[in-house]
């Protein structure tokens, strides 16, 4: 069955620097978002991704934040300048059509010390 | 706030009872999804149930909607050890999922 992959498992980075967590969704999906989920809180919605643009992008998605779609398979989350509070799992997500069902990755851990 | 907000926070019971999860929200939604997390894993979908059901089923799960109410509920029958986990509503608006803080269940062999 096909499933949303994401690497890496788990990303330690020292405050001020930059990562890139990234993402295969499934294959014929045309929906993508990225949530993320500080420990013990929440999951929140980040971004959604369509058409090779931002569809939508919440209060936290800030100019830290970017999305790509580099080539055809792979979704990307680049975050510029890391803080502590950044520190969180962060989980991919596609669809096939909207409001369709969304399938979400393992996610990665980003530790921010 | 538009979230889904799920009750009760936590619930232990017995292997083979039944689990029941409620979750509530307060604007008008596309649809709701029901999600579970193994312990700081990934979210695994359950049920999506859209806003002109009432109810679907899914194996042991049965999930029921009421839009007049602006609630959900999820029901596990024969309950198992392996569905201790924290369960997830999830409404859609517009074009992403407003999650729930979570049911934490425990079911106890």
């Amino acid at each position: 069955e096909p499933e949303v992959t994401q690497t890496p498992s788990h990303q330690v980075t020292q405050m001020g620097q930059e990562v890139i967590l990234r993402c295969v969704p499934i294959s014929n999906h045309l929906y993508f978002y990225w949530y993320r989920q500080i420990l013990g809180q929440k999951v929140e919605f980040l971004v959604s991704f369509y058409n090779n643009e931002i569809s939508e992008k919440s209060e936290i998605f800030d100019d830290q934040f970017s999305v790509e779609r580099p080539d055809g398979s792979n979704f990307t989350l680049k975050i510029r300048s890391t803080k502590l509070e950044d520190s969180a799992m962060y989980f991919c997500a596609s669809r096939a059509y909207l409001w369709d069902t969304q399938y979400f990755g393992p996610g990665t851990r980003l530790t921010v010390l | 706030s538009q979230q889904g907000e799920e009750d009760p926070q936590a619930l232990s019971i017995q292997e083979g009872e039944n689990a029941t999860m409620n979750c509530s929200y307060k604007t008008s939604i596309n649809n709701l999804q029901w999600y579970r997390q193994n312990s700081g894993r990934g979210l695994v979908h359950l049920i999506l149930i859209r806003s002109n059901e009432r109810e679907k089923h899914s194996g042991r799960l049965r999930v029921t909607l009421d839009t007049s109410k602006k609630s959900s509920s999820l029901l596990i029958t024969a309950s198992r050890a392996a569905d201790t986990a924290s369960y997830f509503c999830a409404t859609e608006y517009g074009n992403k999922l407003v999650f729930g803080a979570g049911t934490i269940l425990r079911v106890k062999s």
